[in-house]
């Protein structure tokens, strides 16, 4: 039974490109959460996501920052026009049904430069 | 979210049980304990969590005081692998889905 699927695990761009991450989450879950991580700091919550619906995004920043996860295929945080200080590790989590209390298997994470 | 404490850093020694802290004393009634712990450079992985009794699982034990203010996260057996950064982390029920990690304690287990 595979994990929670990331890729690409580590992706470099330039200021003012697009990053694009994406985030298979395990067979039978259909919630999806992502999380930052920026250097020496703990995770920090950016949004949850349903199949083609946002339930929270509370933890987004307002501008540059999208996540959508379709009827089809793997959830995507997009970042476009990135700047330096998006630099973090993004980790995508998963659980099977949104309810209270279910646990969340995390991936291995995304790892983005931004020279 | 309640807030939680915990110390910077710990280290044990292998084969002996690592008995990690938590002060969470404004935690309220509605209001859980998760502990996850992150090994370097890979995603958290959850061990337990638990409301007001002890729980105990294949990873660890969780002990929380009566008055429920502090737990401590115990690892029987600690193993080289064990080596990690463990958060204490609580949660009410309807925003259990939005965990909230803070630093941490990077626990060492020497050999």
């Amino acid at each position: 039974n595979a994990g929670v699927m990331q890729n690409p695990r580590h992706l470099v761009r330039r200021r003012g490109q697009e990053a694009r991450l994406r985030c298979s989450p395990m067979k039978g879950h259909s919630h999806v959460y992502w999380y930052r991580q920026l250097p020496e700091e703990g995770l920090k919550f950016m949004v949850y996501l349903q199949k083609e619906n946002i339930i929270d995004e509370s933890g987004m920043p307002k501008e540059r920052f999208s996540a959508e996860f379709p009827k089809e295929g793997p959830s995507i945080l997009r970042i476009q026009q990135v700047v330096r200080g998006d630099s973090a590790a993004y980790f995508c989590a998963s659980s099977p049904e949104g309810l209270a209390l279910d646990t969340q298997y995390f991936g291995p994470g995304t790892r983005l430069t931004v020279l | 979210d309640a807030k939680t404490t915990q110390p910077t850093s710990m280290d044990c020694a292998e084969g002996r049980a690592a008995n990690l802290p938590c002060n969470h004393s404004t935690i309220s009634g509605n209001e859980y304990v998760y502990w996850y712990r992150q090994i370097h450079s890979q995603g958290p992985q959850y061990i337990i969590h638990g409301l007001k009794n002890n729980e105990t699982n294949e990873m660890a034990s969780l002990i929380i005081t009566e008055d429920r203010k502090s737990s401590t996260l115990i690892l029987p057996h600690a193993t080289l692998r064990d080596t990690a950064v463990y958060y204490c982390i609580v949660t009410a029920m309807d925003s259990s889905y939005k965990l909230i990690f803070g630093s941490g304690t990077r626990l060492l287990v020497r050999p």
